[in-house]
């Protein structure tokens, strides 16, 4: 029962460098979703998708590409990473594309842009 | 765009008493939701309400979706010390980009021994 699982947990980078979050889910969810939090912020989101092939911008998206190219994977790329970046993210899937409420969260990947 | 104020930012209280805290919009929603993230962990879903009026429990935990959808509130009763943490209320329209969640700062629960 592995639910929604981010790679890696913890990661460091330089300003300007690119990388890439990892996003899987096992329960078959056709809505995806990345969250980034930042202290006194709440969950703002970045990027949504409701099903292979299909993405969308959230609140948040500059600076962010995402893909879907599966049901299960929901990869969140950072271009050219800036300190504004420093941030925790966490993806999120639900099983309804419409009524999405009901959010599964996984345990957060804390980037540091230096 | 649509906003969510959530009430208290933080609080302290000492174990066995009752907790309060409300969400409030400007805006109405459908559906109003309240999440609880744990220290280093994701948010875990704790109460989803989805019709105006309606009180839902949860263990512990009663939830109110306002009547006029603007509001909602989330009680705690008689807390324990595993009742720290952040706890989210969340508001929610259906169908396309409104489907998304808007999700209130949060309120910080931290309970004395």
């Amino acid at each position: 029962n592995a639910g929604v699982t981010q790679t890696p947990k913890f990661q460091v980078l330089k300003t300007g460098q690119s990388m890439t979050l990892q996003c899987a889910q096992d329960m078959n969810h056709e809505y995806m979703s990345w969250y980034r939090q930042d202290p006194g912020m709440g969950l703002r989101l970045i990027h949504y998708s409701v099903g292979a092939g299909i993405t969308d911008q959230g609140e948040v998206p500059n600076g962010y590409n995402v893909s879907r190219s599966t049901t299960e994977d929901f990869p969140l790329r950072l271009l050219s990473a800036a300190p504004s970046q420093t941030s925790v993210y966490f993806c999120a899937s639900s099983t309804n594309r419409v009524n999405t409420g009901e959010l599964f969260f996984g345990e957060g990947s804390r980037l540091t842009v230096l | 765009g649509q906003q969510l104020n959530q009430s208290p930012q933080s609080m302290f209280i000492q174990e066995g008493e009752d907790v309060s805290m409300n969400c409030t919009s400007s805006s109405i929603f459908n559906t109003w939701l309240w999440y609880k993230q744990d220290p280093g962990e994701g948010p875990v879903l704790l109460i989803a309400l989805y019709k105006a009026g309606e009180l839902t429990s949860n263990g512990r935990l009663t939830a109110q979706f306002g009547i006029t959808r603007k509001d909602s509130f989330l009680n705690i009763s008689a807390s324990i010390p595993s009742d720290v943490g952040i706890y989210f209320c969340a508001g929610q329209n259906y169908g396309g980009s409104q489907g998304n969640l808007i999700f209130g700062k949060g309120t910080k629960l931290s309970v004395k021994p």
